[in-house]
Parts: structure tokens; C-alpha cells; sequence
């Protein structure tokens, strides 16, 4: 079956470290593979968008890599900051339409 | 420009009942999705919307229907409304409509089925 997977539990982390997110996902190829953030109450917000033969994407402090023989994508955020904590969302482009998939997202705490 | 606009915010209906919720896109917009969020299934694809005609569906019963006017607003209707239907329902927006695009999303309307 299909599946994408991320870590269901919190992401805990001080401020100034880097985070580091997972998304994995089973039995799909993927055109393109999205991350969104998403704060309590609110409608998702686009970061960073990878198409299936880039390895990786950067938007100021924030990078993303993909690798689709591992099938996984990793989110990073250098020198995080409190601003920071929300639940990060992985979705797939399965057909490059505008039909993503969504994995559970990764909730994300940054300390001061 | 404005951001995508949902109404009503918040709403609570009966189990029974129909409700019709609204989406306005970003101006220029063509694209219109739809999602569920609910905590244990997460964000799931209702459908999409372009030039009127719905393009993709999801997994979602019969009772689950939307539709797009010609200035691109969409609305989505749920019939015979079901406990398990209380959610938060997002639109999303996009340009060119293309496909593999950037989704705006609104702030959701959260229904609550009694």
C-alpha cells in the first residue's frame, strides 16, 4: 500500500541547532514533493518545492533534499529559532497535477 | 494581493444536515482544491476545481460534492452530514493550474457535526 511517514512524534530542539526532518514514502514516484508549515488554526504554508531530478533545494535558512531511490526527503532548518515551532507538512505530487498527498506531518519545538 | 478567503470560519450542524461552504482564490487564481484535516486522518485531497470542471477527486463518498463559478470562486456542498465529517476543510489555490504548483491555502473552515 501507499504510504508516506513522518515522525508522528515532537521534534524537540534548542535554539541556534539545526533540524533535521524525515519524510519517507512507499509505493509512489513522485513528480514533485512539497514541505508546508503549519501553525495551530491555520491553513498550511508553502516552503520549499523539489521536482524529482534535483538532489537539493535551498530557501535561506531552510534546505531540503531528495532522493528517490532511498525514497525520502529530508527538511533542514539552520540555526533555528523559537519562531520556528509548528507542525511541518510533506506532501507528494504524485501526477503534477494539483493532487498532493499529504504525510502526518512533525510537530517541531524549538527552546531558547 | 489578497490571500484565499474561506467562509464561514466556523460552523456547527447536526448530524442529518447539508452544509455549503465557500472558497474565493487569490485573484488570477484558476486552480481550487479542497482538503479534510481531521487529527486522525490528517490532510486529505476532496478535489480540484479548474475552469470550472472538476479535474481531480479524491477518495471521499458521494455526499462529498463541490463546484467552481466562472470567477473562479468554489464552493463545496456535504450531504447527510456524519459525526466523522466534524474536520477542518482548507482550499487551496494556484496558478497557472498547470499542475506541480505552489497550493495557497486559506484559513479552513472548521465544521463541528453534533
Amino acid at each position: 500500500s501507499q504510504k508516506i511517514e513522518q515522525n508522528s512524534e515532537a521534534l524537540n530542539i534548542q535554539e541556534g541547532k539545526t533540524a533535521t526532518l524525515t519524510c519517507n514514502y512507499t509505493n509512489y514516484s513522485p513528480a514533485y514533493l512539497q514541505w508546508y508549515r503549519q501553525d495551530p488554526g491555520r491553513g498550511p504554508v508553502f516552503l520549499l518545492l523539489i521536482r524529482e531530478n534535483e538532489k537539493e533545494k535551498r530557501k535561506e535558512r531552510l534546505k531540503v533534499t531528495f532522493d528517490t531511490t532511498l525514497k525520502q526527503s529530508l527538511f533542514h532548518i539552520t540555526a533555528s529559532q523559537p519562531a520556528d515551532s509548528a507542525t511541518y507538512l510533506c506532501a507528494l505530487d504524485v501526477n503534477a497535477g494539483n493532487m498532493l498527498t499529504f504525510g502526518g506531518g512533525t510537530r517541531l519545538m524549538v527552546k531558547p | 494581493k489578497a490571500g484565499v478567503t474561506q467562509t464561514p470560519r466556523y460552523l456547527i450542524k447536526t448530524r442529518g444536515q447539508q452544509v455549503t461552504l465557500s472558497c474565493s482564490p487569490i485573484s488570477g487564481h484558476r486552480s481550487v482544491s479542497w482538503y479534510q484535516q481531521t487529527p486522525g486522518q490528517g490532510l486529505q485531497f476532496l478535489f480540484e476545481y479548474f475552469s470550472e470542471t472538476q479535474r481531480n477527486k479524491g477518495n471521499f463518498p458521494g455526499r462529498f460534492s463541490g463546484r467552481q463559478f466562472s470567477n473562479s470562486r468554489s464552493e463545496m456542498n456535504v450531504s447527510t452530514l456524519e459525526l466523522g465529517d466534524s474536520a477542518l476543510y482548507l482550499c487551496a489555490s494556484s496558478s497557472p493550474g498547470l499542475g506541480g504548483e505552489t497550493q495557497y491555502f486559506g484559513p479552513g473552515t472548521r465544521l463541528l457535526v453534533l
